[in-house]
């Protein structure tokens, strides 16, 4: 059974450029996050997404960032323009909801961004 | 709000030590606790849980006890394994979407 699904593993690009990251979650999952791994600020939740509708995005970062989700199967994330600062590994993780209490997230191998 | 903190890291170990790291919440209501790991260039996995107080979560020879007069989830193993130098995560979810996180604490095993 296939887990989370992330591409591209590796992404190199310039400021300025714009970034899409992928993600397609567990089959039957009705809950997505995307997150956001640095060293100096550990690991961050961004947005996440309930049967395909955007819950909270509270911990975007800036206008900059935008996630959207046009079915069960599969996220984007997208950065316009990149700056260096959003270098970093980011994951997407899936999950069900169960009588309104979340259960583990399985997580996809993320997707390590380098801007430079 | 709710929360969780665990000790900083990181852990330095020889192998067959006893491990120990710290995890205690701040939480509304009857959270569910987890205990996630990270290796190195992967995603975090579920490593254990515990749904209710009282509960001991295993799984690969670690362990966790589920303690509401504490509000503590502190994460044990008897004996370490170079291959457990990792980063652990406790969390937890309560009423809502969302996990709450900690910091992590880094694990290194030394042969």
């Amino acid at each position: 059974d296939a887990g989370v699904i992330q591409s591209p593993r590796h992404e190199v690009t310039e400021m300025g450029q714009e970034v899409t990251l992928r993600c397609k979650p567990i089959s039957g999952h009705n809950s997505l996050f995307w997150y956001r791994q640095t060293m100096m600020r550990g690991l961050e939740l961004l947005i996440y997404f309930n049967n395909n509708v955007p819950i909270d995005d509270s911990g975007m970062p800036e206008d900059r960032f935008s996630a959207k989700m046009p079915n069960a199967s599969f996220s984007t994330l997208k950065i316009q323009p990149s700056e260096p600062r959003d270098s970093a590994v980011y994951f997407c993780a899936s999950s069900t909801i169960t009588g309104g209490v979340g259960n583990e997230q399985f997580f996809g191998p993320g997707t390590r961004l380098t801007v430079l | 709000g709710n929360s969780v903190t665990q000790m900083e890291g990181p852990v330095t170990l020889s192998e067959e030590a006893f491990l120990t790291i710290n995890c205690t919440y701040t939480a509304t209501g009857y959270p569910s606790l987890f205990w996630y790991v990270q290796y190195p260039g992967e995603g975090l996995q579920l490593l254990l849980k515990a749904t209710k107080a009282d509960d001991k979560g295993s799984n690969k020879g670690f362990e966790a006890t589920y303690r509401k007069e504490t509000t503590s989830f502190h994460l044990e193993k008897g004996s370490v394994q170079v291959s457990d130098s990792a980063v652990y995560f406790c969390a937890l979810t309560t009423g809502g979407f969302k996990t709450i996180f900690g910091a992590g604490t880094r694990l290194f095993v030394k042969a």
